[in-house]
Parts: C-alpha cells; structure tokens; sequence
C-alpha cells in the first residue's frame, strides 16, 4: 500500500533559524514526489515536483531533495510569512496520475 | 497554471440532505480530481474525472454517494448524497497540467448537522 508519512506534526520556529520537514515514503514505483503549501482557508498550492532520486529544487528559502526512501524540505533562514502547512505527496507509478498525501507538518514562524 | 473556482466555498447542511459542488478552470484540461480533506488528516482521492467517460472512484468511495459530472473539458460537479455528520470535511477539486502537477481549487468547505 502507498504510503507517505510526514515528521514533525507541527514545528516552531523562530525568525532565521533553519530546519527540515521530513516526508518518507513507501510506493509501488515512483511517478513523482510532490510539495505543496497550504494556508488556513485555502487549497494547497504548488511548491515543487522531484522525478528522481539525488534531484534538488529551489524556491527562495525552500530547497526540496530526494532519496529513494524520503523528501526534505530544507527552510533557509525562515520569515514570519513562511508559515502554513507543509503537504508531502507521492504520485504512484501506475494509476490515473493520483496524489497520495501526507498529513502534513503545520510551520509557526515567531518574529 | 490553471484558476480554479470552486462554488460554495462552504454551507452548512441537514442531515439526509445532498449538497454538489461545482469545479470551474478557466483553461481546458483533460483530467480533474476531487479529494477530500477531513479535519487532522490528509488529503484522500476520492475519483478521477475524465471528460467523456464514467469516473474512476478509489476503494472506499461509491458513485451512488459522491455522484460525479464532466460535461466539458472546463467543469466538473460533485454531489454528496443523503449526507450525515461524517460527511463533513473539506472537499477540494483539483486539475492536472504539464509534467503530473496538479493545482487545487480553494475546497469547499461543508459542515453537516
């Protein structure tokens, strides 16, 4: 069974101190492993795709990177506004493109 | 990518009742999602929408409960049928573009009484 597991449930922070969110996974192949942002009120929003494993990606303070086993999302420095809930999804490799998800980690980040 | 409009953006229902959902992209796409997001707990598949065929539901999910339309390659409605308090969740529908990505619609968020 597909399987994604997120640590830590929820992180604080304080303005500029750095720190990773965790995403390992377990699936039948896969597609593409998926991060998406989500703020109270509203639908995840798209932050990053990885295909393979060793892959990193960049957005301003965030970095995603890839194992055969795990996702970290790296936090650079993080600003009051880098707070929301972090989702971790995998898209397994057969199927109509679904997303399996993570239950996410919920990020504070103190002035 | 893709603006996705989704209507209501949340009510308040009776038991018994059904309640859908509308899902409005502002570009043609092939294939939308409907998910459903229960308080504390992730993100569940609940079926696929191709336009032009039936949908595909996920194990745990019925078509008689979560009736599912695609008309046209810009929208999609999900029903929630003879609703009760379980039912309540946030229900978020979401379209695939370019390399697997999906984006999501801002969910619909549905309280039953």
């Amino acid at each position: 069974e597909d399987q994604v597991t997120q640590s830590p449930e929820a992180l604080r922070l304080q303005e500029g101190e750095s720190s990773s969110l965790n995403c390992s996974y377990t699936v039948s192949g896969l597609r593409g492993l998926f991060w998406y942002r989500q703020d109270p009120g509203k639908g995840p929003e798209f932050l990053f795709t990885l295909y393979s494993a060793g892959e990193e990606k960049e957005k301003e303070r965030l970095k995603a990177t890839l194992t055969k086993k795990e996702s970290f999302l790296h936090i650079t420095a993080p600003k009051p506004e880098d707070s929301a809930t972090y989702l971790c999804a995998v898209q397994p490799a057969t199927g109509f493109q679904k997303l399996v998800f993570g239950t996410g980690t919920r990020l504070l980040v103190s002035p | 990518s893709a603006v996705i409009s989704q209507k209501p953006s949340r009510d308040i229902c009776q038991r018994g009742t059904s309640l859908t959902i509308q899902c409005q992209v502002d570009s043609q796409v092939t294939m939308m999602f409907w998910y459903r997001q229960q308080p504390g707990q992730s993100l569940t598949l609940i079926a696929t929408a191709n336009q032009g065929s039936e949908a595909t539901y996920e194990s745990g999910f019925v078509i008689d409960k979560f009736p599912i339309s695609r008309p046209n390659l810009t929208f999609s409605t999900l029903t929630v049928s003879n609703m009760s308090p379980e039912d309540s969740s946030i229900y978020l529908c979401s379209v695939g573009q370019g390399e697997n990505i999906q984006y999501f619609g801002a969910g619909t968020r549905l309280s039953v009484l």
